[in-house]
């Protein structure tokens, strides 16, 4: 499978929102409402912030929500804050015969 | 708490094996998949493959299929991804993670490899 493709980098002001594209095909994201998002900060693991599309795993603030339209994914963080500094990526379930795919990962900068 | 626990960084030089761990605590460690993820310097995620440890069911993405070993001890809560040949591209962060519907849930802190002559 190729990676589901995220645009490199987003930005925006403090308090303003962001919004991350994930695209893939029928074949995963289109094809099943698995799609993940996921943080990382620089020298630290991932960690989970959106999963089934659109639901937050308990602690996540929310300013972080998801949506998705046809074979593309979205993650919003509305009322950006430093902390939310990071990188972004993506992952879809693929089918049960593959593993999930990530996205190429997204730089967001707060400016 | 779930907790995911990996071992410690190593430097190795090409040709030679490692086996790396993923100590499971918290929960019902052979009723979920454990994945493997590789993250190569300043690049993206990567998965590797993934593991039920109930059965030692395992999956291989392609682009590690013959590359890697994935297993498990359930008898200790341990997943394992192992080389028998390292080459110097297998430098990267490796982690593991606890899996619930495709999705990690849960992620161990990483395991640095550097391989280098």
């Amino acid at each position: 499978q190729s990676a589901l493709t995220q645009p490199p980098s987003a930005s925006g002001s403090p308090g303003q929102s962001v919004t991350i594209s994930c695209t893939g095909t029928s074949s995963d994201v289109g094809g099943y409402n698995y799609v993940s998002w996921y943080q990382q900060h620089p020298g630290k693991a991932p960690k989970l912030m959106i999963y089934e599309v659109s639901k937050r795993p308990s602690g996540v603030p929310d300013r972080f929500s998801g949506s998705k339209s046809g074979n593309t994914a979205s993650l919003t963080v509305s009322g950006l804050q430093a902390e939310d500094e990071a990188d972004y990526y993506c992952s879809s379930y693929a089918g049960s015969n593959n593993l999930g795919v990530f996205g190429t990962g997204t730089k967001v900068t707060v400016l | 708490e779930v907790q995911l626990v990996q071992s410690g960084a190593e430097v190795k030089k090409p040709g030679e094996s490692l086996k790396i761990s993923c100590k499971g605590s918290g929960y019902s460690f052979t009723s979920y998949w454990i994945g493997w993820v590789r993250q190569m310097p300043g690049k993206g995620l990567e998965w590797m493959g993934i593991i039920y440890p109930g059965d030692s069911d395992t999956r291989y993405s392609p682009s590690f299929q013959g590359q890697v070993t994935i297993s498990a001890d359930k008898s200790i809560s341990t997943a394992y991804l192992q080389w028998s040949s390292l080459k110097a591209s297998d430098t990267a962060m490796y982690y593991c993670a606890r899996l619930i519907a495709d999705t990690a849930f849960h992620w161990g802190q990483g395991t640095l490899v550097t391989v280098s002559s």
